[in-house]
């Protein structure tokens, strides 16, 4: 079975702190893609950043950074000096090439204090 | 690239009314996915296009539910019977054909919230 795992289901910080957000997923297929989307207040979800199966190299973006091991099979997403604006609703994303459909988590709320 | 669009952006029914709404992917898109999310949970799947057919159906599409997209350009998700479970947002995602089906990130719109009362 395909499955995402998020634990955190809420985490507050106060701006400028760094934070992490975790993600497990299941899957029997050795060919996978994961991502994570961003869920502001507005509502859309927005796409931050994919990952192949094949690739573990980690990713730096901004503040953003993302480390991906097979091993724990853990795909899980930092920030850096946190925003206000950052606060938003959080998704990790699974797609495998035995469906069409992307399975996502429940979602990490993630609130920024000023 | 105007967005993926959807329509109504809220409705309100009663219990046992039907109703539809409709997505209009980004142009050049032509895939398309219906999902649903309730309050606290993510998204979860329910129906892909590519261009006119509908080539997946998750098991959540009770046979109240109907799905199509005739020219391969918009989309409608009609409920028919609406019960109070159906109360979510219906969100219409589409993704672009020069990447792989698996791995191209989902464009989703602002979502249609239902409210069945």
């Amino acid at each position: 079975a395909q499955k995402v795992t998020q634990a955190q289901t809420e985490i507050s910080v106060v701006e400028k702190e760094d934070v992490t957000l975790d993600c497990v997923y299941e899957t029997r297929d050795t060919t996978y893609y994961l991502f994570w989307y961003k869920q502001p207040p507005s509502g859309e979800l927005v796409f931050l950043i994919r990952r192949n199966s094949f690739d573990e190299q980690n990713e730096i973006s901004g503040r953003y950074s993302w480390n991906f091991q097979k091993s724990t099979s853990s795909f899980n997403f930092t920030i850096t000096a946190s925003q206000v604006v950052d606060s938003a609703v959080y998704f990790c994303a699974l797609s495998y090439t035995g469906g069409f459909k992307t399975i996502f988590g429940a979602g990490t709320r993630l609130f920024v204090k000023a | 690239d105007t967005g993926v669009s959807q329509d109504p952006r809220h409705k309100i029914t009663k219990r046992g009314q039907n109703v539809t709404f409709r997505c209009d992917p980004i142009s050049e898109h032509n895939r398309l996915y219906w999902y649903r999310q309730t309050l606290g949970q993510g998204p979860e799947f329910l129906t892909y296009f590519q261009n006119e057919a509908q080539l997946e159906k998750s098991r959540l599409l009770s046979d109240r539910f109907s799905a199509e997209r005739p020219k391969g350009s918009f989309s409608t998700l009609e409920i028919q019977r609406t019960e109070q479970g159906d109360s979510a947002m219906y969100l219409c995602a589409s993704s672009s054909s020069r990447q792989g089906v698996w791995n191209s990130p989902l464009h989703f719109g602002n979502g249609t919230r239902l409210t069945v009362t």
